[in-house]
């Protein structure tokens, strides 16, 4: 069964170090996201992405970070400079419709994010 | 605001105890009523998508069921690998997802 994937499962970092967390997303899926659950809380929506460009944000989703799909399988969110409060569970997840259709989203088990 | 209630936060059941999961919403525009499960450290998993109210979906122990303000999640006759936390989560427009803070059950045996 195809799944989304994510390296790595955990990523430590220093404050103020720039990271880039991967996923490849369900291969015939058009709409990719990334989310963050802070530990203890919710899951909170940062970003969708569909067509190579942005298609929604979030308030957390701040000139600090970034997304990209470098090539054909990988999607990407960028922290450029790490601060305590990013230290959280990433997931990436991607569904197969596009804009304005409600479909399922599928997740990956998560990038663990440790800021010191 | 948009806004996603579940509730208990927290269910002990024994096992083969049966027992309902609340998820109540505000939203403009209802687009889709989604349940996951969630187990420590991993990623949510998909149980059902609901989009109108009076829709019903089961899946062995679980039954998913939806009105116009809340959704139930029925566990049948839990058994302890049931034990998660469930998550519901709402789409109101556009691709966002709003998730509640979730369930967490434990099934004893």
């Amino acid at each position: 069964e195809p799944e989304v994937t994510q390296t790595p499962s955990h990523q430590v970092t220093q404050m103020g170090q720039e990271v880039i967390l991967r996923c490849v997303p369900i291969s015939n899926h058009l709409y990719f996201y990334w989310y963050r659950q802070i530990l203890g809380q919710k899951v909170e929506f940062l970003v969708s992405f569909y067509n190579n460009e942005i298609s929604e944000k979030s308030e957390i989703f701040d000139d600090q970070f970034s997304v990209e799909r470098p090539d054909g399988s990988n999607f990407t969110l960028k922290i450029r400079s790490t601060k305590l409060e990013d230290s959280a569970m990433y997931f990436c997840a991607s569904s197969v419709t596009g804009t304005g259709v409600t479909d399922t989203q599928y997740f990956g088990p998560g990038t663990r994010l440790t800021v010191l | 605001e948009d806004q996603v209630t579940q509730s208990p936060e927290a269910l002990r059941l024994q096992e083969g105890e049966s027992s309902s999961l609340n998820c109540s919403y505000t939203v403009s525009g209802l687009r889709g009523l989604f349940w996951y499960r969630q187990d420590p450290g991993k990623g949510p998993e998909f149980l059902f998508t609901l989009y109108s109210a009076g829709e019903e979906k089961e899946k062995e122990r679980l039954k998913a069921t939806l009105t116009k303000k809340e959704s139930f999640l029925h566990i049948t006759a839990p058994k302890p690998e049931d034990s998660a936390t469930y998550l519901c989560a709402v789409q109101a427009y556009g691709n966002q997802f709003y998730f509640g803070t979730g369930t967490s059950l434990t099934v004893i045996p």
